[in-house]
């Protein structure tokens, strides 16, 4: 069985200062875990994923994630937010499953404030 | 490369008509999903395919139906449509040259409203 949960719904930050999204999952293997962001009105984008090799995992614009297993954690972060990250991001968890079967985060909307 | 194309964009219906959801892949992905996204509960599973002639139902299969008849094409099927269907349905797909890869590539979404 597997479950992820975004500890916040909403996360407002000011441009120029440093993102943290939050994401704690569980998982009964070894997971592989991912955070795709979504700006309005279109589809699904990955931004990085882990799948057992190196713990910090860098992604796309800036975006990087740490994959904590005493914590459960794969929080994203980012230094500097940028008005273009203004989007809805998901983080996901998978595991073993004949059809590679993942679990959504309820997501988590990042506002970026001029 | 397209990768994962859906049609339509929007679509109005009335309660108890029915329509085609097209979804097309041009990766040669083995896997292909269909989601639907309601406000704040994330994306649920409604059918999956693990290859042509293949599929099978995910979390919220009811009022929905799938076929495979190709590696590329996964159209998902309303039938007799319901309010509770008013949602955004994405289509994606996933290769399996590694079983931990789990790396989703979605199409844009189809807006669906049933009045």
């Amino acid at each position: 069985a597997q479950s992820v949960t975004q500890l916040d719904s909403h996360v407002s930050v000011s441009e120029g200062t440093p993102v943290l999204l939050r994401c704690n999952y569980s998982s009964s293997y070894s997971p592989s875990l991912f955070w795709y962001v979504q700006h309005p009105n279109k589809g699904l984008q990955l931004l990085l994923k882990y799948t057992s090799a190196a713990t910090l995992v860098k992604g796309i614009n800036g975006f990087e994630a740490e994959f904590k297993k005493s914590e459960t954690s794969f929080h994203l972060t980012k230094p500097s937010a940028h008005m273009s990250d203004a989007a809805e991001y998901f983080c996901v968890v998978g595991g073993k499953g004949g059809y590679q079967k993942v679990t959504f985060g309820t997501g988590t909307k990042l506002q970026v404030i001029p | 490369n397209a990768g994962v194309t859906q049609t339509p964009k929007f679509r109005i219906l009335k309660i108890g008509q029915s329509m085609t959801l097209q979804c097309t892949q041009d990766m040669n992905h083995n896997y292909m999903y269909w989601y639907r996204q309601d406000p704040g509960m994330g994306l649920k599973l409604i059918y999956y395919s693990v290859g042509a002639g293949i599929t099978d139902k995910g979390e919220v299969p009811n009022g929905y139906n799938v076929s495979r008849s190709t590696t590329e094409d996964f159209p998902l099927r309303l039938e007799l449509a319901a309010p509770s269907q008013t949602s955004v349905y994405f289509c994606a797909s996933s290769e399996t040259k590694t079983a931990s890869s789990y790396e989703q590539y979605f199409g844009p979404g189809t807006r669906l409203t049933v009045t």
